[in-house]
C-alpha cells in the first residue's frame, strides 16, 4: 500500500485567494509529480520533481508553482485562484522506474 | 495529438463475466505500460504493468496483453465483480535515461452489473 498523503481533500475558495495544496510521502521516493484531472479527461502532468531542489513544468501549462525542499514534501501553490483552476489535483511519487503511486487527490472549487 | 487512446468511454459487463478494456498508443518509443483504477473523488490505484519485452502479464484476476506490432494493449478482468466498477486508465512511458513521465488515456468507465 502506497503511503502518500494530500491535504485538504476538498477545498472551496473565492477568486483571488492564495492556496497551497499539500503532498507528502513516506516511501523515500525521489520522483514526485502533480497532475490535474477534469471529469472524463486524461490526467495532465503540470509539475514534476526528480529530487530535492529540482522542479520542472509538465506538459500542461499551469499558473501554479511548486517547491521541493525536502524529499518527502512537494507542495503546490496558486498565488491567485480563479474559477478556471477548478479541478482535481493529484500528487504522485515513484522510484526511478516502474509505477507511480498516487495520493487521494484534492478537489478544488474556485467560486 | 493524443498518444494514448482509450476509445470506449464506458463498458457494462455482467458480474462473473470477462471485462476487456482496450488501449491504443501511437508513440513507438513507449516501452512500459500500466493500468490504473480510479474511484470517484479518489486517486488512481496502480493495478498491473507490462514491459515491451513481454506480451502478457498476469496478476490474480487481472491480465494485461500487449501487441507491439498493433500498438495495442488490453486489460482482462476475470471474473468481473461489482467492486471492479470504476474508471480504468491506461498509461505509457518511455524507459530511457532521465524519463519517468507517464502519458495517460482518457479512461474507460467500467460498470459491473450484479
Amino acid at each position: 500500500e502506497a503511503d502518500i498523503y494530500q491535504t485538504p481533500r476538498y477545498l472551496v475558495i473565492g477568486t483571488g485567494k492564495k492556496i497551497t495544496l499539500e503532498c507528502s510521502q513516506t516511501m523515500g521516493h525521489d520522483k514526485m509529480y502533480w497532475y490535474q484531472q477534469d471529469p472524463g479527461m486524461e490526467l495532465h502532468l503540470i509539475h514534476y520533481s526528480y529530487g530535492v531542489n529540482s522542479t520542472e513544468k509538465g506538459d500542461l501549462s499551469s499558473e501554479s508553482t511548486v517547491s521541493r525542499i525536502r524529499t518527502e514534501h512537494f507542495p503546490l501553490t496558486l498565488e491567485s485562484a480563479r474559477p478556471s483552476h477548478t479541478s482535481q489535483y493529484l500528487c504522485a511519487s515513484s522510484i526511478s522506474s516502474g509505477a507511480q503511486f498516487f495520493g487521494p487527490g484534492t478537489r478544488l472549487t474556485v467560486l | 495529438d493524443q498518444q494514448v487512446k482509450q476509445n470506449s468511454p464506458s463498458l457494462s459487463v455482467q458480474e462473473g463475466r470477462i471485462s476487456i478494456l482496450n488501449c491504443d498508443y501511437t508513440n513507438s518509443m513507449f516501452d512500459y505500460f500500466l493500468w490504473y483504477k480510479k474511484y470517484p473523488a479518489e486517486g488512481p490505484t496502480f493495478l498491473i504493468s507490462i514491459s515491451s519485452i513481454k506480451d502478457k502479464n498476469e496478476d490474480g484476476r487481472f491480465t494485461v496483453f500487449l501487441n507491439k506490432s498493433a500498438k495495442h494493449l488490453s486489460l482482462h478482468i476475470v471474473p468481473s465483480q461489482p467492486g471492479d466498477s470504476a474508471v480504468y486508465f491506461c498509461a505509457a512511458k518511455y524507459s530511457g535515461a532521465g524519463s519517468y513521465q507517464l502519458t495517460f488515456g482518457k479512461g474507460t468507465k467500467l460498470s459491473v452489473i450484479p
